[in-house]
């Protein structure tokens, strides 16, 4: 069956240190994946898209990679700061044929500790 | 641009009572979602519309839920009649192209 996993439910980590959190999935073969942020009690904000042929991207203090051959992407954060403390979630296109419509996973809470 | 809108942002009703969300998409905007929400199941796309027409409703849980979108400007889901077990929140989301998707603030759904 298909399936997306952020094998983190909560992440904590000290301020000023780099977070990495993990979207692994099955059964896919994504033209893309994203990743957005969601404060509690607001919707999902867009953060970062990284395309199948693309390995890593970069903004700001995120980054993003993509390996297909592993069915993972891996986001950092570096220098972590509380203001970084959300919910990050992973989503791809699951048909595969770069369609508009994405599957999530249930997400990462990450906390970052003054 | 105001982004994404959504009416109302928290509802409260019976079991069995007709309950109406609404969304006004980001102008310009071609693809609107409808999402719903749950700590139990995540984020789950319940219908796609391309250019105000239905492409894929097949995340719609049954009968009981209907979307439409009259126009470019506006869409509804409309779940009749409710159960408690669609107590959820529920997001609409608005995109141009696969950059991004862009989320309204959620209506948060109780059924009593």
């Amino acid at each position: 069956s298909q399936k997306i996993e952020q094998n983190s439910e909560a992440l904590n980590i000290q301020e000023g240190k780099t977070a990495t959190l993990t979207c692994n999935y099955t059964n896919y073969s994504p033209a893309y994946l994203q990743w957005y942020r969601q404060d509690p009690g607001r919707g999902p904000v867009f953060l970062l898209l990284i395309r199948e042929n693309e390995k890593e991207k970069r903004k700001e203090r995120l980054k993003v990679t993509f390996d297909t051959t592993l069915k993972q992407s891996l986001f950092h954060i570096t220098a972590s700061q509380p203001a970084d403390s959300a919910t990050y979630l992973c989503a791809l296109d699951a048909s595969g044929a770069g369609s508009y419509q994405l599957t999530f996973g249930k997400g990462t809470k990450l906390s970052v500790i003054p | 641009d105001a982004g994404v809108i959504q009416s109302p942002r928290h509802e409260v009703t019976e079991m069995g009572q007709e309950v109406t969300l609404r969304c006004k998409p980001i102008s310009g905007h071609n693809s609107l979602f409808w999402y719903r929400q749950t700590m139990m199941r995540g984020l789950e796309l319940l219908i796609y519309f391309n250019n105000n027409v239905p492409i894929d409703d097949s995340g719609m849980p049954e009968d009981r839920f209907s979307a439409k979108m009259p126009n470019a400007s506006f869409s509804t889901l409309k779940i009749q009649p409710s159960e408690p077990r669609d107590s959820a929140v529920y997001f609409c989301a608005s995109s141009w192209g696969q950059v991004e998707a862009f989320f309204g603030q959620g209506t948060r759904l109780t059924v009593v």
